[in-house]
């Protein structure tokens, strides 16, 4: 078995503040998403990476820049935090080629004040 | 870019009946069509998945139909039970390498005694 770790788990920002969140896998999974969960809209993907420093962007991807320093950790950074946003974030990590089940992590919950 | 709309928001249903959760979606190339249970609290875990070269697929209690004529799919919980209770999420991709996933809204699911 394997896990996803997020951190933080809540994280509170100031609005036009630059904000990172990470994620570490240790399933040895090629392929890493951020997925992004809002009350009312569902699960909408931000940026996905197949490989180390690969990175693709998704439907939601503007405001956000991501970094893949190692296979096993995914970085998502917001750009700059927009008042009133609250959003949880999500990395999932997934085998390529091996089907496509994806793995979820707990999750960081976002408050900007 | 794909649609997928998942048809109800909520579905309440006694204990030992069983629920069914209906989707649609728009892109014709679609050919992987997972679902994801969220418990309260907690992050999304996998449940079941189908591909376009099924129509149907069975593990235990869930049973997942597939009709691309009609760009549908469905989650039937049979004979439920409490920890049925959750959100439940479609979700649709192509069958090409590494994608991320188009999910629908959610379904909450309640099983009452």
């Amino acid at each position: 078995g394997g896990i996803i770790t997020q951190t933080p788990k809540f994280l509170i920002g100031q609005e036009g503040q630059k904000l990172t969140l990470k994620c570490q896998q240790n399933f040895n999974h090629d392929t890493m998403y951020w997925y992004r969960q809002d009350s009312g809209k569902g699960l909408r993907l931000i940026y996905y990476s197949i490989t180390e420093n690969d990175l693709q962007k998704g439907d939601l991807s503007e405001g956000y820049d991501a970094s893949r320093e190692k296979k096993s950790s995914f970085s998502l950074t917001v750009t700059s935090a927009q008042k009133n946003e609250m959003a949880v974030f999500l990395c999932a990590s997934s085998p390529t080629g091996q089907g496509y089940e994806q793995y979820f992590g707990p999750g960081t919950r976002l408050t900007v004040l | 870019g794909e649609k997928v709309e998942q048809h109800e928001s909520t579905l309440s249903v006694r204990e030992g009946d069983s629920a069914v959760i209906n989707c649609t979606y728009t892109d014709t190339a679609s050919s992987y069509f997972p679902w994801y249970k969220q418990e309260a609290g907690k992050s999304l875990h996998f449940v079941i998945d189908i591909r376009s070269n099924v129509d149907r697929k069975q593990s235990q209690r869930l049973i997942v139909l597939l009709d691309k004529k009609a760009k549908r799919f469905s989650l039937h919980i049979t004979a439920t039970q409490p920890e049925d209770s959750a959100i439940y999420f479609c979700a649709a991709s192509r069958d090409n390498y590494a994608q991320g996933l188009t999910f629908g809204l959610g379904t909450r699911v309640s099983v009452f005694p």
